[in-house]
């Protein structure tokens, strides 16, 4: 199995701007979570969806942040104005099941000047 | 506790020697303690997820403890080595939000020769 698919890997662009990240997730994983790393706060949980559906969006940030899971194999995270700020590893992580480990992507490092 | 705590922030260890850490989470509504291993410029890997007390897991080198009606965990290295460098992160849990994994701010490992 390819693992949890990230891109792009890396993203540079300018306040305001829209940025969309996208996520692969392992095959037959049910559940697909977003993260975000900074070295203030550690890796937080923006939101996550079982079976496509959102279940918990109380880490996004603000409403500049929107993730849609539109099936199984893609999900999306759109910031949108994007501010500097909004710098940070943004993780995609997926699991077969709610009892099981997650399988984090590579990552997407995200900076906003 | 109200957070997932880890201590010490960071450990730098001689070749050989065998080390420890702790995680500290809330006893509350425990549902799972997952401990990640995260090497620089890679993704968090799953290492382990305990659930009931007392439990034990062991990898290799590497083994941790679970005391529920505490709130802590325990993360073993026998005989380190230099690969084993990383930050190991813990996460917890609970009951209310079963699949929302809440993460300490890990304990950065460094072992020499």
């Amino acid at each position: 199995d390819a693992g949890v698919i990230q891109s792009p890997r890396h993203e540079v662009t300018e306040m305001g701007q829209e940025v969309t990240l996208r996520c692969k997730p392992i095959s037959g994983h049910d559940y697909l979570f977003w993260y975000r790393q900074t070295m203030m706060r550690g890796l937080e949980l923006l939101i996550y969806f079982n079976n496509n559906v959102p279940i918990d969006d109380s880490g996004m940030p603000e409403d500049r942040f929107s993730a849609k899971m539109p099936n199984a194999s893609f999900s999306t995270l759109k910031i949108q104005p994007s501010e500097p700020r909004d710098s940070a590893v943004y993780f995609c992580a997926s699991s077969r099941a709610r009892d099981y480990e997650q399988y984090f992507g590579p990552g997407t490092r995200l900076t906003v000047t | 506790i109200l957070n997932v705590e880890q201590s010490p922030q960071s450990l730098h260890v001689q070749e050989g020697d065998s080390t420890n850490f702790t995680c500290s989470f809330p006893s509350s509504n425990f549902y799972a303690l997952h401990w990640y291993r995260w090497e620089t410029a890679k993704s968090p890997e799953a290492l382990f997820v305990m659930t009931l007390n007392g439990d034990e897991k062991k990898k290799g080198r590497i083994s941790a403890t679970l005391n529920t009606k505490e709130g802590y965990s325990y993360l073993y290295i026998k005989g380190s080595q230099p690969e084993d460098s990383a930050t190991y992160l813990c996460a917890s849990r609970n009951t209310g939000t079963a699949s929302k994994l809440t993460f300490g701010t890990g304990t950065r490992l460094q072992v020499t020769l």
